[in-house]
């Protein structure tokens, strides 16, 4: 079974550009979570997807945002891209939605963005 | 204050040493989960618990509810085992500890 792929993988842009990342579950996943890891603040909760629908959202501002499509495909992006916004990204996906409790994730192996 | 505390922050070890990383967290929770990170930036999924003990190779990981408390133990480490290891609860999201950082030296 193919694991959770994401793309790209490296990515650099300018402050005030906007950038969409891709992430695709391991096939029968329906759950796609987004996370950020700066040196900084470690690993940090953006949302969740399931079923098409955005079930939980952590403590990021609204330019950060994203999607899930039928075939359970997330995007998610980020506008008008700070400097802080440098930071690997990472998607997980897992059968059920992370408040349905003991559950596995399944980690991609990120993007890494560098605003410049 | 991190929901999630881990101790140590840095390990260092002889090759063959035995290892304990510790994680306490404030909440109930459902599950909690060790993680493996290598210095390329993909997690991989180690142990996930709600209760007991589990076992995986020379790796082994307890939680203890009551306490919540959990420890990740490697025995006979070896320089591959050099990582960051994460603890993380799940509720409705993921909450991360800060990571220990693991190096194994031969």
């Amino acid at each position: 079974k193919a694991g959770v792929t994401q793309t790209p993988r490296y990515l650099i842009k300018t402050r005030g550009q906007q950038v969409t990342l891709s992430c695709s579950p391991i096939s029968g996943h329906r759950s796609v979570s987004w996370y950020q890891q700066t040196p900084g603040q470690g690993l940090q909760f953006l949302f969740e997807y399931f079923s098409e629908t955005q079930r939980n959202k952590g403590n990021f501002p609204g330019r950060f945002s994203g999607r899930q499509f039928s075939n359970s495909r997330s995007e998610m992006n980020v506008s008008t891209l700070e400097l802080g916004d440098s930071a690997l990204y990472l998607c997980a996906s897992s059968l059920a939605y992370l408040g349905g409790g003991y559950n596995e994730q399944f980690f991609g192996p990120g993007t890494r963005l560098t605003v410049l | 204050k991190n929901e999630v505390e881990q101790s140590p922050q840095n390990l260092t070890a002889q090759e063959g040493e035995f290892i304990t990383i510790n994680c306490s967290y404030s909440v109930g929770i459902s599950a909690l989960h060790w993680l493996q990170q290598h210095p390329g930036g993909g997690i991989v999924s180690l142990f996930m618990l709600s209760s007991g003990k589990k076992k995986h190779g020379r790796l082994i990981a307890t939680i203890n509810i009551q306490e919540k408390h959990s420890s990740l133990h490697i025995t006979a480490s070896h320089p591959r085992d050099s990582a960051v290891y994460i603890c993380a609860y799940n509720t409705d999201k993921l909450i991360f500890g800060t990571g220990t950082r693991l190096q194994v030296f031969p």
